[in-house]
C-alpha cells in the first residue's frame, strides 16, 4: 500500500495546454515536496509546501498544499515540452522531518510539440 | 559547488555475485540516504547515515547495507544478487538530515543477469 497516491499515473497533452496531477493520502504530513525526474536521472526537487494551504508558484507550475495537509497538487500552465517527466510527491516521515521520504508512484507527463 | 556524485553509473552483475555502489555527498552535507526505484515499486526508502552512523532503515533483507565514512562519503553493498534487485539506486545527501533539501544524484543503473 503506497503512503501517498499520485494520479494520474499518466497524461500526455499537447503543447500549450494546461493540466493538474495529484498527490493524496490518508496521512497527515508535514510538508511534501515535489520533484521532476528525466530519463537515466535522479529527482531534482522542485518545491516544498510546509503550511496547509499554502500555495507555492514557480514560473508555470503552481503548487497547493490541502489545508488538512493529506493532499497536494501541481498545476501546470501552457505545458511545454521541456516540461516532459516524472512528477513525484514526496513526505517525510511521521512527525519527522529527517531523512527518510516515502514517494508515490509518480505521473509520466509527455507534452507534444 | 558539486552535486551528489554516484559511481560507477552503470553496472551489470551476475546472479549471486555483490555489488557496492558509492556516493559522495555535496561538500559539507553530512546525511546520505539511500533508495531504490523500479517501475513496480517507485522509490523506496533503504537507510539513512548522519555522521557515520545509521539512523534509519527501510523494510530491506539484510542483504542490503551501508556505511558512511568520516568524510561523509558512502557506500551500499548487495550481497547474493538477486534478479529482482536491478533497479535504479539513488543516493540523496542534506546538510542536517532535513527531508526537506535533499538533493538527489544521478543513481546507479543495476542489472542484474
Amino acid at each position: 500500500t503506497q503512503l501517498l497516491e499520485q494520479s494520474p499515473q499518466f497524461l500526455s497533452i499537447q503543447e500549450g495546454e494546461n493540466l493538474t496531477v495529484y498527490c493524496n493520502s490518508s496521512s497527515v504530513f508535514s510538508s511534501l515536496q515535489w520533484y521532476r525526474q528525466e530519463p537515466g536521472e535522479g529527482p531534482v526537487l522542485l518545491v516544498t509546501v510546509v503550511t496547509g494551504g499554502e500555495v507555492k508558484k514557480l514560473k508555470r507550475l503552481t503548487f497547493q498544499f490541502g489545508d488538512a495537509r493529506k493532499d497536494s497538487s501541481l498545476h501546470i500552465t501552457a505545458a511545454q515540452p521541456g516540461d516532459t517527466g516524472l512528477y513525484l510527491c514526496a513526505g517525510p516521515d511521521r512527525g519527522s522531518t529527517l531523512g527518510r521520504l516515502y514517494f508515490g508512484r509518480g505521473t509520466q507527463l509527455t507534452v507534444w510539440p | 559547488k558539486a552535486g551528489v556524485t554516484q559511481t560507477p553509473r552503470y553496472l551489470i552483475k551476475t546472479r549471486g555475485q555483490q555489488v557496492t555502489l558509492s556516493c559522495s555527498p555535496i561538500s559539507g552535507h553530512r546525511s546520505v540516504s539511500w533508495y531504490q526505484q523500479t517501475p513496480g515499486q517507485g522509490l523506496q526508502f533503504l537507510f539513512e547515515y548522519f555522521s557515520e552512523t545509521q539512523r534509519n532503515k527501510g523494510n530491506f533483507p539484510g542483504r542490503f547495507s551501508g556505511r558512511q565514512f568520516s568524510n561523509s562519503r558512502s557506500e551500499m553493498n548487495v550481497s547474493t544478487l538477486e534478479l529482482g534487485d536491478s533497479a535504479l539506486y539513488l543516493c540523496a545527501s542534506s546538510l542536517r538530515g532535513e527531508s526537506t533539501e535533499a538533493f538527489f544524484g544521478q543513481g546507479t543503473r543495476l542489472t542484474v543477469v
